[in-house]
């Protein structure tokens, strides 16, 4: 069965640290995606990954930044967290033909 | 830039009744597809039906099916014969050159 597993359901940090949220697939997809979630605005795409080592940015990279060394692990890092950037953070994988995409159960990070 | 509107922030249907949500989205593309996806209190998306662009004929999954009027660029969702484990924040999404999701429509299911 499909799996896209996020390290951590919940995480608090402080404002000005270094924060990675990481996200895992199992299922040898070449894409793979950030979004945030937040009331009322929906999805919005951070970054995403198309390839090993390769990146895209979304539509709200400004504050992130991404690492994808392994084709199944693709990681999220808030260089210094600030409280706006306190969400719920959805990890996604899909084939190359995108077509579907399989989501992870989300991490709501507080930056306090 | 590709956009996608749910009109609709919350809704509400008695139990075993239909209720329709609506989408439309604004493309200048000819090729993409189009997602409604569900998203209960758990938080997984999970797919609930998925509309190819150039498939004249509506999607359907059992209890779910799509209205997708292509010149009309609208995509509702129905659902028929409403269950109590429905209830979820219903989000519908395009994907062409990019990926893009609607602000979410509440569903709210009365026993």
């Amino acid at each position: 069965d499909v799996k896209v597993t996020q390290s951590s359901r919940y995480l608090v940090k402080r404002t000005g640290e270094k924060v990675f949220l990481e996200c895992v697939q199992d299922m040898d997809h070449e894409n793979m995606f950030w979004y945030r979630q937040d009331p009322g605005l929906g999805l919005r795409l951070i970054y995403f990954s198309y390839d090993v080592k390769m990146k895209e940015k979304g539509d709200i990279p400004e504050g992130y930044s991404v690492s994808r060394e392994k084709k199944e692990r693709f990681s999220l890092i808030l260089e210094s967290a600030s409280t706006n950037q306190t969400s719920m953070y959805l990890c996604a994988s899909s084939p190359l033909d995108l077509r579907i995409q399989h989501f992870g159960d989300g991490t709501r990070l507080s930056i306090l | 830039a590709q956009t996608v509107t749910q009109s609709q922030p919350e809704m509400s249907v008695q139990e075993a009744e239909t209720v329709t949500l609506s989408c439309t989205y604004d493309t200048s593309e000819s090729d993409y597809y189009l997602f409604w996806y569900k998203q209960p209190p758990s938080r997984q998306m999970i797919l609930v039906i998925r509309q190819e662009a150039y498939k004249q004929q509506n999607a359907t999954e059992n209890r779910f099916s799509v209205n997708f009027q292509k010149a009309a660029k609208s995509f509702s969702l129905k659902i028929s014969d409403s269950q109590l484990g429905d209830a979820a924040m219903y989000f519908c999404a395009y994907r062409g050159g990019d990926m893009r999701f609607g602000a979410g429509t509440r569903l709210t299911v009365k026993p």
